[in-house]
């Protein structure tokens, strides 16, 4: 499909254990954002990439959380020693820049459940 | 501190009539706004949006009025229909009005009775 991917879409973990959620964007976006989606919330800012380099990651909440976009295209996001609190929706979105008023389009998300 | 508020988490409304729902922002350096909504097991997907220096825009059905002074937003959905019926999310960009960081609120449940 040509919208933006998101693998697993569901991933059970145990405490403490590392994880890595995968973000295929739309082709030809340069920019790449993670949001985190807690129950009866709306989703929270993490990071923004503009090509390879994350150009804002004041959203991360601590140094647990980590992302990465090598080649510009596909990003990871990877979060270590998992807590029960880092259950979430992990969603990833990609715009075609990120200029003014740029529409930014959504994948479905990962489901992230910490036991 | 919640920038980005929406009070209601649900609404019910008849196929038909109109659905008006609502948001409050608090930061005035807020200048675009846009309306996602989201199905379950989905991610959210663009609506409709609005700059500052507007107080209304039109797509179709759904209509957003802002009103700056009162920090005030809301969509109108007329007709309402049964696959409207969504999670509704309101979200706030600024000053530059890029994509990057939006701030969302918490969401309005949709639900269109048939």
């Amino acid at each position: 499909g040509a919208g933006v991917s998101q693998t697993p879409s569901n991933k059970v973990t145990e405490k403490g254990k590392y994880v890595e959620l995968r973000c295929d964007p739309i082709s030809g976006h340069t920019a790449l954002y993670w949001y985190r989606q807690s129950l009866g919330q709306g989703p929270e800012f993490l990071i923004y990439f503009q090509g390879t380099g994350a150009a804002d990651d004041s959203g991360l909440p601590n140094d647990r959380f980590f992302a990465v976009r090598p080649e510009g295209s596909v990003s990871t996001l990877k979060i270590q020693r998992t807590e029960r609190g880092d259950s979430a929706v992990y969603l990833c979105a990609s715009s075609l820049s990120p200029g003014a008023n740029t529409e930014a389009f959504f994948g479905q998300g990962t489901r992230l459940t910490v036991v | 501190d919640q920038q980005v508020k929406q009070n209601s988490p649900s609404l019910s409304v008849q196929e038909g009539r109109i659905s008006i729902l609502n948001c409050d922002y608090t930061n005035s350096m807020f200048d675009y706004f846009l309306w996602y909504k989201k199905y379950p097991a989905e991610g959210p997907t663009f609506l409709i949006s609005i700059s500052s220096i507007k107080d209304k825009n039109e797509d179709g059905r759904f209509t957003v009025f802002l009103n700056k002074s009162a920090k005030h937003l809301s969509l109108h959905i007329v007709p309402s229909q049964p696959g409207d019926s969504a999670v509704y999310f309101c979200a706030a960009s600024g000053p530059s009005g890029s994509a990057r960081q939006l701030t969302f609120g918490s969401g309005t449940q949709l639900t269109v009775l048939p």
